[in-house]
């Protein structure tokens, strides 16, 4: 079956410990891309990654950082986690690139920073 | 910059009611638009598209227009059902930009019996 898989889901962590959400996917895309979902903000994007070893910035990165070693994982890392950082986290894959509109999602990942 | 705009919610509607929810966009050329639906535990999926000036996408009874000189892509469905209850996302692809997608804010859908 075609999927995104996170995890974990659910994570109750305190500030300061660093922490690292996976992302896999199982349908060779080369793009992927991680969003977070906020009330009333919709989903922001963090991190994205066109291909293998090919990564940039999206419009919230600060607080994170993403690695794309091989096509099907693309992890999100948080070093020092803090409060603000509580929120959905989404991965997302598509083919090529994000401008098709077809995205793939995980079921997200609900972080709490203490 | 390219931005979405999705009217507030909850929409709370009766089983069989018509749904419409609102989504204008702000963009410059021409993007693609799409609706993408969330449903409770669940990660977007994709729930209908158009590309172009005055093409419909259409699914599972939802229907939505790109329209160009308004500016908008409203959602629509003639007869919802509780299962229909749902986030709904309307979001946009610059055309000269391949690395993502602009999304709303969503709009929470509540379809009782």
């Amino acid at each position: 079956e075609a999927q995104v898989t996170q995890n974990p889901r659910y994570l109750i962590t305190v500030t300061g410990k660093k922490l690292t959400v996976t992302c896999s996917q199982n349908m060779n895309h080369e793009y992927m891309s991680w969003y977070r979902q906020d009330p009333g903000l919709g989903l922001r994007q963090i991190y994205y990654s066109m291909n293998v070893e090919v990564t940039d910035k999206g419009d919230v990165p600060e607080g994170y950082k993403v690695s794309r070693k091989e096509k099907r994982n693309f992890p999100l890392i948080l070093e020092s986690p803090s409060p603000n950082q509580t929120s959905l986290y989404f991965c997302a894959s598509s083919l090529r690139g994000a401008n098709t509109g077809e995205l793939f999602f995980g079921e997200g990942s609900r972080l709490t920073v203490l | 910059g390219n931005s979405v705009t999705q009217m507030e919610g909850p929409v709370t509607l009766s089983e069989e009611a018509f749904l419409t929810i609102n989504c204008t966009y702000t963009a410059t050329g021409y993007p693609s638009l799409f609706w993408y639906v969330q449903y409770p535990g669940e990660g977007l999926q994709l729930l209908l598209k158009a590309t172009k000036a005055d093409d419909k996408g259409s699914n599972k009874g939802f229907e939505a227009t790109y329209r160009k000189e308004t500016t908008s892509f409203h959602l629509e469905k003639g007869s919802v059902q509780v299962s229909d209850s749902a986030v709904y996302f309307c979001a946009l692809s610059d055309r000269d930009s391949s690395y993502k997608l602009i999304f709303g804010s969503g709009t929470r859908l509540l379809v009782r019996p």
